[in-house]
């Protein structure tokens, strides 16, 4: 049962486009959202996160939204260069001293290609 | 800083073969964790440790051990690989308390095959 759902699976955008990633999540224990990129042949690393008190985060380029009651949230690229091409996860841990506090459980990915 | 650093970072078995993968982290984190990643599945948390001598099972921990007896260390043991173990698996770790969470810090893989 995958506890962190993610769509699509993969996403071809033009440059200058904006890219769209969605995530879905059933347990009410997560309260921490990390996107994580990961380039071939390399271990994923952070690119931003939210926390479901806020309904946006903005970092660069790179957007979080979140709807809580959704239990949905989003990750938006504006610009999409091709150095974006890379593989995306949301992920989602849990609240200091609940389910999945010390676990972070990864949705199954998007496999992004900016074209030129 | 060498950061997380697994080794080997290819590995052919064969069935019923045992083998070690071998992460070490020079951050003096506590938290250390083994995932795997198969594709279209993303990354599986196999097991992970919140300090030396404590570990627990993560969401597919069923073909695999691990142990923590120091900070820095953290292997992860196939005892009898089978082909379903085939798969690149990633280590990681961060710092956390009980006040805060850092982000996780990955190594570089390794990308295991059972044959």
């Amino acid at each position: 049962q995958q506890q962190v759902k993610q769509s699509p699976q993969s996403l071809i955008v033009q440059k200058g486009g904006i890219s769209i990633i969605n995530c879905a999540y059933e347990n009410t224990a997560f309260d921490y959202f990390p996107w994580y990129q990961q380039f071939p042949g390399k271990g994923p690393a952070l690119l931003i996160a939210i926390r479901p008190d806020v309904s946006e985060k903005k970092e660069g380029r790179f957007t979080i939204s979140f709807n809580k009651s959704a239990k949905q949230f989003s990750l938006h690229i504006m610009d999409s260069q091709p150095g974006d091409s890379a593989t995306y996860f949301c992920a989602a841990e849990g609240a200091r001293g609940a389910l999945y506090n010390d676990k972070v459980i990864f949705g199954p990915g998007t496999s992004l290609s900016v074209i030129p | 800083n060498a950061g997380v650093t697994q080794t080997p970072k290819f590995r052919i078995l064969k069935i019923g073969q045992s083998m070690t993968l071998q992460c070490t982290q020079d951050m003096n984190h506590n938290y250390m964790y083994w995932y795997r990643q198969d594709p279209g599945m993303g990354l599986k948390l196999i097991y992970y440790s919140v300090g030396a001598g404590i570990t627990d099972k993560g969401e597919v921990p069923n073909g695999y051990n691990v142990s923590r007896s120091t900070t820095e260390d953290f292997p992860l043991r196939l005892e009898l690989a089978a082909p379903s173990q085939t798969s690149v698996y990633f280590c990681a770790s961060r710092r956390q308390g009980a006040q805060f969470k850092e982000k996780l810090f990955f190594g570089s893989g390794t990308q295991l095959s059972v044959l």
